[in-house]
Formats: C-alpha cells, sequence, structure tokens
C-alpha cells in the first residue's frame, strides 16, 4: 500500500517569499505524482502532475514540482508566492494506470500574508 | 465543457438513515472516484467505477457501495450511517484509456450525520 506524508501542516509566508512544500512517498515500485490545491471555498484543483520524463514538472500559476526517485519525494516549489496562493495543498500518490484510486496526504494549509 | 458536477451540495441525516449522492463526470470521461474528506484531513479513496463496474476499493465498509450508469454518471450510496460518517464526499472523474489522465474533482457534498 502507498502513503504520502507532508512534513508542513501549517506554514505562513509573507508576499514575495519563496514557497517549498515537501512531499515523501512510500511504495515500491512506478508511481504517478500529483499536487492538488483547493482554495478557500473551491474544489480540488489539478496544479502539476508527474508520469515519467523529465523530473522537473511546471504546473499553473507558477508553481513547480521535482520527483527525486531517490529520496521518494515530490516537492513543491514556487519563487515568489501570492496573497491569492492561499491555501491547502495536497501531495497525492497512484500506482499503475493514472486513473487508479490516488493516496493522499494530510494536506499543507499555506497562509500569504500582505 | 462542464467540469464535474455533484449533488446535492448539503444533506443532513440521522444516524441509521441511507444516503445517496450524485456525480456527473467531466465531458469525455469514462471513469468515476470516490473519495472521502473528513474535516483537516486529505481525501481518502472509497471506490472506482468504470465501464459499470467497481474497479478498486479503498478500505471503507461494505455499507459503502456504489453504481455507475451507462452515460458514466455515478451514485455513491451509504447505510447506516454513523455520526463518522458525516464528511466531504468527492467524486472525481478521468479517463482511463487515457494513459496520463489525472482526475478531476468535483465540489462535493458535505453529509452531516446527527
Amino acid at each position: 500500500a502507498q502513503s504520502v506524508s507532508q512534513h508542513n501542516h501549517h506554514v505562513i509566508l509573507s508576499e514575495a517569499a519563496s514557497l517549498e512544500l515537501g512531499c515523501n512517498y512510500s511504495y515500491g515500485g512506478t508511481v504517478n505524482l500529483f499536487w492538488y490545491v483547493q482554495y478557500p471555498g473551491q474544489h480540488l484543483q489539478l496544479l502539476l502532475k508527474y508520469f515519467s520524463g523529465d523530473p522537473l514538472v511546471k504546473g499553473i500559476k507558477g508553481f513547480e514540482a521535482e520527483f527525486i526517485k531517490s529520496k521518494f519525494s515530490f516537492n513543491l516549489r514556487k519563487p515568489s508566492v501570492q496573497w491569492s496562493d492561499t491555501a491547502e495543498y495536497f501531495c497525492a500518490v497512484n500506482a499503475g494506470g493514472g486513473a487508479d484510486g490516488l493516496t493522499f496526504g494530510k494536506g499543507t494549509h499555506l497562509i500569504i500574508q500582505p | 465543457d462542464a467540469g464535474v458536477t455533484q449533488s446535492p451540495t448539503h444533506l443532513i441525516k440521522t444516524r441509521g438513515q441511507q444516503v445517496t449522492l450524485r456525480c456527473s463526470p467531466k465531458s469525455g470521461h469514462d471513469t468515476v472516484s470516490w473519495y472521502q474528506q473528513a474535516l483537516g484531513q486529505g481525501p481518502q479513496f472509497i471506490f472506482q467505477y468504470y465501464e459499470e463496474e467497481e474497479r478498486q476499493r479503498g478500505n471503507f465498509p461494505d455499507r459503502f457501495s456504489g453504481h455507475q450508469f451507462p452515460n458514466y454518471s455515478s451514485e455513491l450510496n451509504v447505510n447506516a450511517l454513523l455520526l463518522g460518517d458525516s464528511a466531504l464526499y468527492l467524486c472525481a472523474s478521468s479517463f482511463a484509456s487515457g494513459g496520463e489522465g489525472a482526475q478531476y474533482f468535483g465540489p462535493g457534498t458535505r453529509l452531516t450525520v446527527l
């Protein structure tokens, strides 16, 4: 079975600060990796995904993530955050086909102070 | 292009009752997955339907059952409701044959069990 660990449950940053949210997964085989975001009052939205190829993945709104297989990690980064990035961020993983059931981390609540 | 839709938005039930939640997938998608999201937690995978069959199931009791219709829409049924079933129930759709398809989420149904 897979598991996902997100190290930071609450993160508070000022606007223009750089962001890195940690995500580690536990699974011995090939995995697909995702970051989802849930803005206040909105539904889960896909930020970015990794299936294969270049381990540095670029997503929407200036976010990127790097898959480091040796560290079982898929950290989310953004060089300069904005107040509108305030949201809950979830890392997720599945195995096999991309459509398989996702295993989510507990989420990181990110607050950006103006 | 309509996204994933769910109904109802909110629902209040009492212990022991039964509930049915509904989901219409994103246009072009043929697979529907259901998740339970407790307050402050990441979504947990309940099960997935493809070609009107339950294709994959998470660690949920048999009180949770589902159905997929020929038009790919889906229902989640929960029998003998417990207080602990109070949560946000999320539906996600994807395209099974797409290889690198990701799952797209609906707004959810907030279930409160009294």
